[in-house]
């Protein structure tokens, strides 16, 4: 059980492009679902937390016009990374909360702006 | 503000043996929630243990234990019996009770030697 999934697992795109990554929590529902990012051999960056049917909560210095959060539902929410630029290029990994305490992982979706 | 610190950032050892990886946290609450997360190369981040403050009896899965220290606020994680499938990179992770975030440390890289 708590499985998480997220699409794409990577994404090569052109500077100046959207792109859209799913976090899906496929065997239970989740209120609060987080979205973080991961450089190289460094450890997890949170952007924003985001609970169903409100707007989301951006850490200091993440920009909430370039990434877009949407929780539709108790099992999707999504990140919209807005005019992709290269320093947008990165790891970005989404985590679904189960019972207000565990968090469980999707696989992750690289992104690679060119 | 919690912070969480792995003090070995890397650490190597042969199959079957014994290893334990050290993480300490700054809190002055009482009731939060410890995790231990391992990230292996395909970086899904996976949950290896979870452990409750109020709990004194220390968190067991099959050859993972965590050895919980509330006073120390220490929360070490021992592997017995090593398998090359626990090559990972692995991160300690705090939470308060109701707050919702992780705070994740920095990260141990783990290597199983054959």
């Amino acid at each position: 059980g708590a499985v998480v999934s997220q699409h794409p697992s990577w994404v090569i795109c052109k500077s100046g492009t959207s792109v859209k990554i799913e976090c899906r929590s496929l065997d239970f529902q989740a209120t609060t679902m987080f979205w973080y990012r991961q450089f190289p051999k460094q450890s997890l960056m949170l952007m924003a937390t985001s609970n169903e049917g409100s707007k989301a909560t951006y850490e200091q210095g993440v920009e909430k016009d370039k990434f877009l959060i949407n929780h539709a539902s108790l099992t999707l929410s999504t990140l919209t990374v807005t005019s992709a630029h290269p320093e947008d290029s990165s790891f970005y990994i989404c985590s679904a909360q189960l019972a207000g305490e565990t968090q469980y992982f999707g696989p992750g979706t690289r992104l690679l702006v060119l | 503000a919690q912070t969480v610190t792995q003090s070995q950032p890397e650490m190597s050892v042969q199959e079957a043996e014994t290893v334990t990886l050290s993480c300490t946290y700054d809190t002055s609450e009482n009731n939060y929630y410890l995790f231990w997360y391992k990230q292996p190369p395909s970086r899904q981040m996976i949950l290896v243990i979870r452990q409750e403050a109020y709990k004194q009896q220390n968190a067991t899965e099959n050859r993972f234990s965590v050895n919980f220290q509330k006073a120390a606020k220490s929360f070490s994680l021992k592997i017995s019996d090593s398998q090359l499938g626990d090559t990972a990179m692995y991160f300690c992770a705090f939470m308060n009770q109701g707050a919702q975030k992780l705070v994740f440390g920095q990260g141990t890289r783990l290597t199983i030697n054959p």
